[in-house]
């Protein structure tokens, strides 16, 4: 199994509700990354996960919530968005920190916030 | 600084090769990366260099790095329509981030 599984696939969502996106991986990665895409533009990464602690968070905002309950899940916390957080967001794993680019990606899910 | 550039769009004929560049600006880079996007997809790894090669062949795919001029190529022979997407470069230096060039949109043509 070399997929890495995110759900839903889209999501609409008014700016005070909660929702998640979820991730799931199992080859055995120990890595486990968010990015976000706005259309035409590169991914950027959001949080990091290793070994199931937070990593790295590139100074996302608080309304943005990562949690990582065991080694092959992910997931993301939505609470209060704003319109411009409508992109794809995209999970990534790699086998470790040291492999950090060499990273499997699911498909996305692509969020919109009216 | 991290800048990873590329040029916008790519068009080629179908069994033409196809030439994607790319220039980085972090000398310390130790991998380089060459992923590819189709639409509504996820990124999926096509090929990697280490710093210290030149070249790296893999069928279809040939890498060049000139670590010189801080520039990275990506060459597709045989260029067929389901190569058509988006290619982004990707360096990782010193740090445990990969950092995405802006993308490349390759369209072939029959």
């Amino acid at each position: 199994d070399t997929e890495v599984t995110q759900t839903p696939k889209h999501l609409v969502m008014g700016m005070t509700n909660k929702k998640s996106l979820k991730c799931e991986q199992h080859m055995g990665h120990r890595a486990m990354y968010w990015y976000k895409q706005k259309a035409k533009k590169p991914p950027e990464l959001m949080f990091v996960y290793s070994y199931e602690k937070l990593s790295i968070n590139e100074s996302v905002p608080s309304r943005f919530s990562p949690e990582c309950p065991n080694s092959s899940l992910l997931n993301l916390h939505l609470h209060a968005l704003q319109p411009e957080d409508s992109a794809l967001y995209l999970c990534a794993s790699s086998q470790d920190l040291v492999t950090t680019g060499e990273l499997f990606f699911g498909e996305g899910s692509r969020l919109t916030v009216l | 600084g991290e800048d990873v550039e590329q040029s916008l769009f790519l068009s080629v004929r179908e069994g033409d090769s196809s030439v994607i560049n790319c220039t980085y600006t972090d000398s310390s880079s130790t991998y380089l990366y060459w992923y590819k996007q189709e639409p509504g997809a996820g990124l999926q790894l096509l090929t990697y260099i280490f710093s210290n090669m030149d070249m790296k062949q893999d069928q279809r795919l040939t890498v060049l790095l000139n670590k010189k001029d801080k520039h990275l190529s990506l060459r597709i022979a045989d260029t067929q329509t389901g190569d058509s997407a988006i290619y982004f470069c990707a360096e990782r230096g010193n740090t445990d981030k990969l950092i995405f060039g802006t993308g490349t949109r390759l369209q072939v043509f029959p």
